[in-house]
């Protein structure tokens, strides 16, 4: 199956940082997707970004597809941005092991 | 209607017990998902429905059983667990095209006693 590295595996942020997080694939995705887990379990589809960049809010996403990577983009971090941030792909969705975010106040 | 809603959120069973997991969602979604998450890790693929039948079983022990009553409905039925199946339970839904991304529902946290 695919196989999905995340890096880095823990990022601690000051309030108002900005961070770059990555993913790389082992085979080509057309289905790559980010998600953000909250401390309470629920996963929240940030981007479905087979291709190219998008943009929501504070959050935006570019993936190299013939590169097979994904960067996220977090731009002026809030304490509310924690948690962890998945990458997922393929056609049984594999995740990354994820990447850990503490923003401090 | 973009929610993917799971019942129960806590589940504590014992090993004899015979317990079921319910999804709901009304996206219009023809694909649904079960996947596993034990602490610290990833989730886990566990099973797979495309237009109501089961096209990917990741080899899962049989003491889970999917069932996909309808298009919006899926169930995951428990019985004689063992402790180590404690987890989250998440259950996810895809639609296609600009849609395809998958929504997930909150879970259900399963300790197996």
């Amino acid at each position: 199956g695919i196989q999905v590295e995340q890096s880095p595996p823990d990022l601690i942020l000051q309030e108002g940082a900005n961070s770059t997080l990555r993913c790389n694939f082992s085979d080509s995705v057309n289905n790559l997707q980010w998600f953000h887990q909250n401390p309470w379990g629920q996963l929240i589809n940030l981007f479905y970004i087979p291709s190219g960049t998008k943009q929501n809010g504070r959050l935006s996403a570019t993936t190299v597809a013939t590169e097979r990577y994904s960067l996220l983009y977090i731009s002026s971090s809030q304490t509310t941005d924690s948690g962890v941030y998945f990458c997922a792909g393929g056609n049984k969705l594999s995740f990354g092991a994820g990447t850990t975010v503490t923003v401090r106040a | 209607d973009t929610e993917v809603t799971q019942t129960p959120k806590h589940l504590v069973m014992g090993m004899t017990n015979k317990k079921s997991l319910k999804c709901e969602q009304h996206m219009g979604h023809r694909a649904m998902y079960w996947y596993k998450q034990k602490a610290k890790k990833p989730p886990e693929l566990m099973f797979v429905y495309s237009y109501e039948k089961l096209s990917i079983n990741e080899s899962v022990p049989s003491r889970f059983s999917p069932e996909c009553p309808n298009s919006s409905l899926l169930n995951l039925h428990l019985h004689a667990l063992q402790p180590e199946d404690s987890a989250l339970y998440l259950c996810a839904s895809s639609g296609w095209g600009r849609n395809y991304g998958y929504t997930f529902g909150s879970g259900t946290r399963l300790t197996v006693v």
